[in-house]
């Protein structure tokens, strides 16, 4: 099993451009979850799904939107980027709801210049 | 926003010392706390997740208490070793089943 993996692991972006990083889970997860880690804060949470087709809003859901279209992906997306969105990127994913353990992913390093 | 707070936010320790740190939430509004450890350049792994007020975790040297009364959850380590040198974050839900993170507490274990 491979886990949870993330796609790219490092991206550049100019201010205004959009991307999608993309989040996979062999492990037949129902739940799934991004992150953002900054310097000097804890994880915060962008968006979460429940279930295939299903997403709700996390700590700081502002500039980024979630697809969920099959049990195993997750996508973030950033329509038109900030450098305020400069951070490092975690998915994860549990089997159950926020009382499971959640295994994350190797995260992706994003910066917008 | 709730205030997930965990001291001390960095240790150093001695190989064979013992120790241990705080997590600090919300005392209302409990639904379960969870523990993870954060290798450099690795990803968050899951120690414990925790339900109950009085709970007692255990996974080979490390162990972890709730108290969800007062709020507050404590990691010990027994007999730290190098390898337990990593950030311990804990994360905190609450009945909104929103789950927020500490800034976690970044232990090095001194040879």
């Amino acid at each position: 099993n491979a886990g949870v993996t993330q796609t790219p692991k490092f991206r550049v972006l100019k201010t205004g451009q959009s991307m999608t990083l993309l989040c996979a889970q062999d492990m037949n997860h129902e739940y799934m979850y991004w992150y953002r880690q900054d310097p000097g804060m804890g994880l915060r949470l962008i968006h979460y799904s429940v279930g295939e087709g299903t997403t709700a809003k996390g700590e700081v859901p502002d500039g980024y939107n979630v697809s969920r279209l099959k049990k195993q992906n997750f996508l973030l997306g950033l329509e038109s980027a900030a450098p305020s969105q400069t951070s490092v990127y975690f998915c994860a994913s549990s089997l159950g709801g926020f009382v499971s353990e959640q295994y994350f992913g190797p995260g992706t390093r994003l910066t917008v210049t | 926003i709730l205030n997930v707070e965990q001291s001390p936010q960095s240790l150093h320790v001695q190989e064979g010392d013992s120790t241990n740190f705080t997590c600090s939430f919300p005392s209302s509004n409990f639904y379960a706390l969870h523990w993870y450890r954060w290798e450099t350049a690795k990803s968050p792994e899951a120690l414990f997740v925790m339900t109950l007020n009085g709970d007692e975790k255990k996974k080979g040297r490390i162990s972890a208490t709730l108290n969800t009364k007062e709020g507050y959850s404590y990691l010990y380590i027994k007999g730290s070793q190098p390898e337990d040198s990593a950030t311990y974050l804990c994360a905190f839900i609450g009945s909104a089943r929103q789950l927020t993170f500490g800034s976690g507490t970044q232990l090095t274990v001194l040879p």
